[in-house]
């Protein structure tokens, strides 16, 4: 496979279950990203690894997790979510560097809806 | 806050025109901007990057930036219905890994 690849594309759950989403890069990157989008809102960075070590963290809710075994695999565990939680969850990779041009490629992305 | 806006839109054009999209941002050392295509229920696209003041022309397409303005804009020449998606303005600095993304505009080609 090319590209940056999210599994499941789907996902339904409750507001008691754990589910995780998985993102894997094939493009070479050292950078990976989690997004969330929802209906009229901008794009919303919530977790950035670099080399495997995040860097940014917005000020996501604990109810999400993180985990970047390697640069090539990012997965984001979900636990206790809310009904606004719903959205679609977007995984993009890029270059990690000093030179100014590492622009991110997405993942096709998971829609998320919490019942 | 760093913040991105744009027009939310929508910006319909007929078919065959050009048509303009603008960015303005609020953090004076963004160094990389970036335009994404997202049609709807799909992810977004990368369609150009610039980082120089001035124009850059790929195809149809021509960015241009103004960093003084603060002001970065996406030309798209001879529009086509299957250019009707929302656009995405995106802004990093050169320190952390940190996109902004703006609100998007939302692109209607008619023909």
């Amino acid at each position: 496979e090319t590209g940056v690849t999210q599994t499941p594309r789907h996902l339904v759950m409750g507001m008691t279950n754990k589910k995780s989403l998985k993102c894997e890069q094939h493009l070479g990157h050292n950078a990976m990203y989690w997004y969330k989008q929802s209906a009229k809102k901008p794009l919303e960075l919530m977790f950035v690894y670099s080399l495997e070590e995040r860097v940014e963290n917005n000020s996501v809710p604990s109810r999400f997790s993180p985990e970047c075994p390697n640069s090539s695999h990012l997965f984001l565990h979900l636990h206790t979510l809310q009904p606004e939680d719903s959205a679609l969850y977007l995984c993009a990779s890029s270059q990690s560097g000093q030179g100014l041009l590492y622009e991110q490629y997405f993942g096709p992305g998971t829609r998320l809806t919490v019942t | 806050q760093k913040e991105v806006e744009q027009n939310s839109g929508p910006l319909s054009v007929p078919e065959g025109a050009i048509a303009s999209l603008n960015c303005t941002y609020s953090d004076r050392g963004s160094q990389s901007f970036f335009w994404y295509r997202q049609y709807s229920g799909k992810s977004p696209e990368l369609i150009m990057f610039i980082y120089s003041n001035g124009d850059k022309e790929d195809g149809r397409f021509t960015a241009q930036l103004n960093k003084a303005s603060q002001y970065v804009s996406l030309l798209i020449r001879d529009s086509q219905p299957s250019d009707s998606a929302t656009y995405l303005c995106a802004v990093k600095d050169n320190y952390g890994q940190n996109f902004v993304f703006g609100p998007g505009t939302r692109l209607s080609v008619l023909p």
